[in-house]
């Protein structure tokens, strides 16, 4: 399966600045997703992010808020912008691949705003 | 659209008991089903899938899963718990007739006690 990491691995923000957050694959990859884990909850899809298009946003997300660039089939980077307490949560970069469409995930990024 | 219900929200075992955490999903299409587990401070990891044919699979560290599709169910076992066994547990699925998003289910906290 694909290597995948993720920087920073947590950072610590103060309320009103935005972290980017970036998704390194060791293989071209067509696909490329962002998924939310805020505390104690399971994972939430914010966006689905395909090379050379612009992303697609779940119900909920918005590109303003979370802004996504996809500049090559092994790389994307998810911003949260303008945070409040409430974006403190892991944020997770997954990939599809194989003949199944089978999805890995990254190590995460443990982000908390202040 | 899709959606999953995981009815377990926190179990807790001795070593050596069976485990078997329930996974209920809604959707009308042919689906991808998963398990993940998430193990304390590390990231998500695959535990088995279906896809197609048998519908017992069978996963790492002697975790199987049945996919019932009269029931919507992928009920995960293991007939003999270890206290290494103590993570949080996901099913998910993904619709394959018009939606490729993996959806995943609340989580199941697993504890087993030695």
């Amino acid at each position: 399966s694909a290597v995948i990491s993720q920087k920073p691995s947590r950072d610590i923000c103060q309320r009103g600045t935005s972290l980017t957050i970036q998704c390194q694959v060791d293989s071209q990859v067509t696909m490329m997703f962002w998924y939310r884990q805020q505390p104690g909850q399971s994972l939430t899809l914010i966006a689905t992010a395909n090379q050379g298009s612009e992303a697609t946003y779940e119900s909920g997300f918005v590109i303003d808020k979370f802004p996504i660039s996809r500049p090559n089939l092994t790389f994307s980077t998810l911003t949260v912008s303008n945070m409040s307490p409430e974006d403190s949560s892991i944020y997770l970069c997954s990939v599809e691949e194989g003949s199944y469409n089978e999805q890995f995930f990254g190590p995460g990024t443990r982000l908390t705003v202040l | 659209a899709q959606s999953v219900s995981q009815h377990n929200h926190h179990v807790i075992l001795s070593e050596a008991a069976s485990l078997e955490l329930g996974c209920n999903y809604s959707y009308g299409g042919t689906v991808n089903l998963f398990w993940y587990v998430q193990y304390p401070g590390q990231h998500l990891q695959l535990l088995l899938k279906y896809f197609s044919g048998d519908p017992l699979v069978k996963g790492i560290k002697g975790f199987e899963a049945e996919f019932i599709k009269s029931k919507f169910s992928f009920n995960l076992r293991k007939p003999s718990v270890q206290w290494s066994d103590t993570a949080e547990y996901f099913c998910a699925v993904k619709g394959m007739d018009s939606s490729y998003k993996l959806i995943f289910g609340s989580g199941t906290r697993l504890l087993v006690r030695p």
